[in-house]
């Protein structure tokens, strides 16, 4: 079984400053990992994946991760957030089955960001 | 590319009454299509996923159905609605690992 923690339900970071939100997965065959943005009533949209080769992944609106084997991290970095980044986070892991890619998302973190 | 749509975007109804919420996917063929329903505090919640025609997988025992009638067409149902069915519904697809989102429908039970 596949599982997700992300820890800290807000965080809250001034404009310009470091973005940090953590992910720790838990999955028994080698996982791709995700991570989507979600704003106010609207759908998610990808931020990045990792599925396989570099474990250094970059993605939309500056955000990067990197997928770290030995501690089943997937961190979400931003090296200067912006009032545009509020929103809501969400990680995820996946593994392949019969019926089809299932994914298994965290219960998500809110970003504030202070100017 | 790729497109998902969602309809109707916002839903009021009576407890007691019933629900369809459609989903349709443009510019591919044969993908795998999910349902989540996000409702205030439980995060995203696998309702159902189809990985072609007529293939539906449930996810929880719950009041709600689903179908997929034709290859790009996800549709949600319920005969009869209950309060806890309030919530902001998600349908998503996927052609590979990686799934994308539609726009959601916001349905509030009364």
């Amino acid at each position: 079984a596949q599982s997700v923690t992300q820890l800290g339900s807000h965080v809250s970071v001034s404009e310009g400053a470091l973005v940090l939100l953590r992910c720790n997965y838990s999955s028994s065959v080698p996982p791709y990992l995700f991570w989507y943005v979600q704003y106010p009533n609207q759908g998610l949209q990808l931020l990045l994946k990792y599925t396989t080769g570099a474990t250094l992944v970059k993605g939309i609106n500056g955000f990067e991760a990197e997928f770290k084997k030995s501690e089943t991290s997937f961190h979400l970095t931003k090296p200067s957030a912006h009032m545009s980044d509020a929103a809501e986070y969400f990680c995820a892991v996946s593994g392949a089955s019969e019926y089809g890619n299932k994914l298994v998302f965290g219960a998500g973190t809110i970003l504030r960001v202070k100017s | 590319s790729q497109t998902i749509h969602q309809w109707p975007a916002t839903l009021v109804q009576p407890v007691g009454s019933p629900l369809s919420l459609e989903c349709t996917v443009e510019g591919t063929s044969n993908p795998n299509l999910y349902w989540y329903r996000q409702a205030a505090g439980r995060g995203l919640q696998l309702l159902f996923y189809s990985v072609g025609i007529g293939q539906i997988s449930s996810e929880v025992p719950q009041n709600l159905s689903a179908s997929r009638p034709q290859d790009r067409q996800f549709i949600l149902s319920s005969k009869k609605l209950l309060l806890s069915d309030s919530g902001f519904y998600l349908c998503a697809w996927a052609g590979g690992a990686t799934q994308y989102f539609g726009p959601g429908t916001r349905l509030l039970v009364l």
